[in-house]
């Protein structure tokens, strides 16, 4: 089953708009994070924003935010005031135990975001 | 800031050959990853190593092995390409700790032919 959807395989907004990426995760375990990552079209993959399971506070790093919904399980990153050089593929990961007892990330599919002019 | 060096950008082999993806990071981190990326799929964990010599198989480890014998170098061995393990290839290094945010390469596209 998948532990992390994203169900969006592409979304597209007008430039100084705010886009919501969705991720939806699944997982017994009390203590997680979630992790957002950007990937332009040059491959290498940025990191933007993290969530700890137990963060009483949505994390926020410049015009990115996560709005994490504990309950639903959800995970979703916002972007406020699109700019064009936020065109590019979206990652959400989240952090599990491996079986050696060591933390590794798991990845959804991803979403491309496309921002117009 | 983090740096994650993959020592090719574009790889073309042969069915067959013994492929060595390398990978370096200049930030002393404990922890570096493999990672294969495919279209519709996200990124897929290969191996993993959490200290020199030590490593982890992660979710897609046929047909792959790795070798970790610096702290700084971590490499993809393909044993025999073969034409399913054209993709794109990606490397990460994190800190050992409860976070793990890890920071990533700029990927290696292999070809089979």
């Amino acid at each position: 089953a998948q532990k992390i959807t994203q169900t969006q395989p592409g979304m597209f907004v007008q430039e100084k708009e705010a886009v919501t990426l969705d991720c939806t995760y699944d997982t017994s375990d009390p203590s997680y994070g979630l992790f957002w990552y950007k990937q332009p079209s040059s491959g290498e993959m940025i990191f933007l924003i993290y969530q700890g399971s137990y963060d009483q506070q949505n994390a926020t790093e410049g015009r990115y935010s996560l709005n994490f919904q504990k309950a639903r399980k959800s995970a979703n990153l916002v972007i406020s005031a699109s700019q064009l050089g936020d065109s590019a593929m979206y990652f959400c990961a989240m952090r599990e135990v491996s079986s050696g007892g060591y933390n590794k990330l798991i990845f959804g599919a991803g979403t491309r975001l496309a921002v117009h002019p | 800031d983090v740096k994650v060096t993959q020592s090719s950008r574009y790889l073309v082999k042969r069915t067959g050959e013994k492929v060595f993806l390398e990978c370096v990071q200049d930030m002393d981190h404990e922890n570096m990853f493999w990672y294969r990326q495919d279209p519709g799929l996200g990124l897929r964990l290969i191996y993993f190593s959490y200290d020199v010599k030590m490593k982890e198989k992660g979710d897609i480890p046929e047909g792959y092995s790795v070798s970790r014998e610096k702290k700084e170098r971590f490499s993809l061995i393909l044993e025999s390409a073969s034409t399913n393990q054209t993709s794109m290839y990606l490397c990460a290094s994190s800190l050992a700790g409860a976070k793990n945010i890890q920071y990533f390469g700029a990927g290696t596209r292999l070809s089979v032919l």
